[in-house]
């Protein structure tokens, strides 16, 4: 599809575990950012890939967090001992730069830590 | 750190209603945007806006840009059924990269 691909949509585990997420940007844009979205709220910003410059992981809530982005495409958020408040639904969004340009966003995955 | 107010929370309506929602942050913005996001969808864009005093629709959508730079709203005319969602507004600093996120407006059209 020409949308930006996130995956898994769902993930189910135990407190404790790690995940990976993935996020598929839309083909050509250079910008990739992973958002957390908690029941009811609104979308906390985590991290920001902006072509080969240094992310900007500001928002990253702790150190358990991480974010990879390979080759300038695909990125991994990957979250580590994984704590029931890690519970929410991570979107990635793409655009085409950071420069005033929208960014369109994923479906999400869906993360429920038991 | 950065501080925008969307409001109202939630708004309950009569189909064929108009409706208008309305952000405010504590800092001056070079962009503003109005995303709608469905039950299990991420957010799509609806209209974005890059100039103070901008004014720019979308169908029966409309928002603008405020003056200050500080504020922004989104007019919905004539509301249908399948404008239920949750409606965010976001907005962009003069210095920063990141988008700054308010908390959402849910709407619930009445047929």
């Amino acid at each position: 599809g020409a949308g930006v691909s996130q995956s898994p949509s769902n993930k189910v585990t135990e407190k404790g575990k790690d995940v990976e997420l993935r996020c598929d940007p839309i083909s050509g844009h250079t910008a990739l950012y992973w958002y957390r979205q908690s029941l009811g709220q609104g979308l906390e910003f985590l991290i920001y890939f902006q072509g080969n410059s240094a992310p900007d992981k500001s928002g990253l809530p702790s150190d358990r967090f991480s974010a990879e982005r390979t080759g300038g495409s695909v990125s991994t958020l990957t979250i580590q001992r994984t704590q029931q408040e890690d519970s929410a639904v991570y979107l990635c969004a793409s655009s085409l730069g950071h420069l005033q340009q929208p960014q369109h966003f994923g479906d999400g995955t869906r993360l429920s830590i038991l | 750190g950065q501080q925008l107010n969307q409001s109202p929370q939630s708004m309950f309506i009569q189909e064929g209603e108009d409706v208008s929602m309305n952000c405010t942050s504590s800092s001056i913005f070079n962009t503003w945007l109005w995303y709608k996001q469905d039950p299990g969808e991420g957010p799509v864009l609806l209209i974005a806006l890059y100039k103070a005093g901008e004014l720019t629709s979308n169908g029966r959508l409309t928002a603008q840009f405020g003056i200050t730079r500080k504020d922004s709203f989104l007019n919905i005319s004539a509301s249908i059924p399948s404008d239920v969602g949750i409606y965010f507004c976001a907005g962009r600093e003069t210095s920063g990269s990141r988008l700054t996120f308010g908390e959402g407006t849910q709407l619930t059209v009445n047929p």
